[in-house]
């Protein structure tokens, strides 16, 4: 079946640093992506987004990159901050008012 | 900036009772999302509306069932509940017509003990 997940389930950064998330996605007729960010008892943040037929987009400190022939998404974040901690989660859809098929959490943990 | 809104957000069930969810979705908004998620889990897809149908349904046992009404409010009803239905439950909206991005509320907390 159709399954997006990420490789890693927890990362640890040294605060400063650039963070990099990974994800793999396998239905190639997504065509929206999209990362997450989850605090404690919260429900997820829109972080960033990037439609198919883009390969790289930026935001305020973070970046997604698309690698379509690889089917892979990562979330870069520059110069990581405490308030970063939290559990992101990658999410495919297929396109307009269809539902989104969340990946695995990651954990990051930012060291002070 | 208003966002979505889902009451209540803790609420504790015996098994075999039955819950209700209520999300009201950002103004303007025409589709809800519900998800499921359990400890430690990634959300799941449970069911969609959009402009008061049914868009899309997921992983929503029968026991479950959920509408939307005319202002868009929209709400999921459980029933015979069971330990394992244990789990925070979110609702999403967003706008039709091309936009993707879908704003998530605080969660309900559903135990059921």
């Amino acid at each position: 079946g159709e399954s997006v997940g990420l490789h890693l389930p927890t990362l640890s950064v040294q605060e400063g640093d650039n963070s990099i998330i990974n994800c793999a996605y396998s239905n190639s007729a997504s065509d929206y992506f999209i990362w997450y960010k989850q605090e404690s008892g919260k429900g997820p943040q829109f972080i960033i987004d990037i439609r198919s037929n883009m390969d790289k987009r930026q935001g305020q400190r973070v970046t997604v990159l698309l690698n379509k022939t690889v089917k892979h998404l990562s979330l870069q974040i520059a110069a990581t901050q405490p308030g970063d901690s939290a559990v992101y989660f990658c999410a495919e859809t297929p396109g307009a008012n269809s539902k989104l098929t969340f990946g695995k959490g990651i954990t990051l943990s930012v060291r002070p | 900036a208003a966002g979505v809104i889902q009451s209540p957000r803790h609420l504790i069930k015996e098994k075999r009772e039955t819950a209700t969810l209520k999300c009201y979705p950002i103004p303007r908004h025409d589709t809800v999302y519900w998800y499921q998620q359990g400890p430690g889990q990634d959300p799941q897809f449970l069911i969609s509306f959009y402009e008061k149908m049914q868009s899309d349904k997921g992983s929503i046992p029968d026991r479950f069932s959920a509408q939307q009404f005319s202002d868009y409010h929209s709400e999921l009803n459980m029933s015979s509940l069971e330990l394992g239905d244990s789990a925070l439950y979110f609702c999403a909206s967003s706008e039709g017509g091309g936009n993707t991005e879908a704003f998530f509320g605080q969660g309900t907390r559903l135990t059921v003990v």
